[in-house]
């Protein structure tokens, strides 16, 4: 277990909705990252939070967005959804982002399946 | 458990044996590199990593080797158990950079 939690743990939608999945960093992380992890794409990072602000942004379509709460927690909003989102979405956290040598610990990660 | 289901290079071992994955990187600027490893159903999980000043480093029972001129890291496991099944990503993070760049993977499949 490392720490990370994620939920859902499944979802189940329809083209053209929107979605929130959510992350609660280990105790003590700043940093919360997400990726996407698809077939054909393996681990696409989509986007950092640390201590709540954006910290970088990676391959995040606009239709996506995130934030990071004060109480360090994050959410990925996912909207207008198309059938190619269905992925496994990770966010991973780690103690300093601003420290290139990290550790990332990666949640259990939510199925997102788009009908 | 649920599996990423990709197309991926596939290395099977039987169990005892010494395993060795490897993956090429791209980015020369890379200074920073780590293996993780996947299960299915689970998150990456951090196994061990390298920095750039280094050409060789061992953990329990994995050893990391990099070699900066071909831009190739290697994952050696030692003594593979059917645990060790799962798939194994290189990283790579640029000088400067907290965001890692993941390779493909490779599925590790052990034989009892």
């Amino acid at each position: 277990d490392s720490g990370v939690t994620q939920t859902p743990k499944h979802l189940i939608t329809a083209t053209g909705q929107r979605v929130t999945l959510r992350c609660s960093p280990r105790s003590g992380d700043l940093s919360v990252y997400w990726y996407q992890q698809s077939l054909d794409q393996g681990l696409q990072f989509l986007i950092q939070y640390y201590n709540g602000e954006e910290r970088a942004k990676g391959n995040i379509l606009e239709r996506f967005s995130a934030q990071q709460f004060p109480d360090l927690h994050s959410e990925l909003n996912l909207s207008s959804l198309e059938l190619g989102d269905s992925a496994l979405y990770f966010c991973a956290s780690s103690v300093d982002g601003r420290d290139p040598i990290y550790e990332q610990y990666f949640g259990p990660g939510t199925r997102l399946t788009v009908t | 458990g649920e599996s990423v289901g990709l197309h991926l290079p596939t290395l099977s071992v039987q169990e005892g044996d010494n395993s060795i994955i490897n993956c090429a990187y791209s980015n020369s600027a890379s200074d920073y590199f780590i293996w993780y490893k996947q299960e299915s159903g689970k998150g990456p999980q951090f196994i061990i990593d390298i920095r750039s000043n280094m050409d060789k480093r061992q953990g329990q029972r994995v050893t990391v080797l990099l070699n900066k001129t071909v831009k190739h890291l290697s994952l050696q496991i030692a003594a593979t158990q059917p645990g060790d099944s799962a798939v194994y990503f290189c990283a790579e993070n640029a000088g400067g950079s907290y965001i890692p760049t993941f390779g493909r993977g490779t599925s590790l499949i052990v034989h009892p």
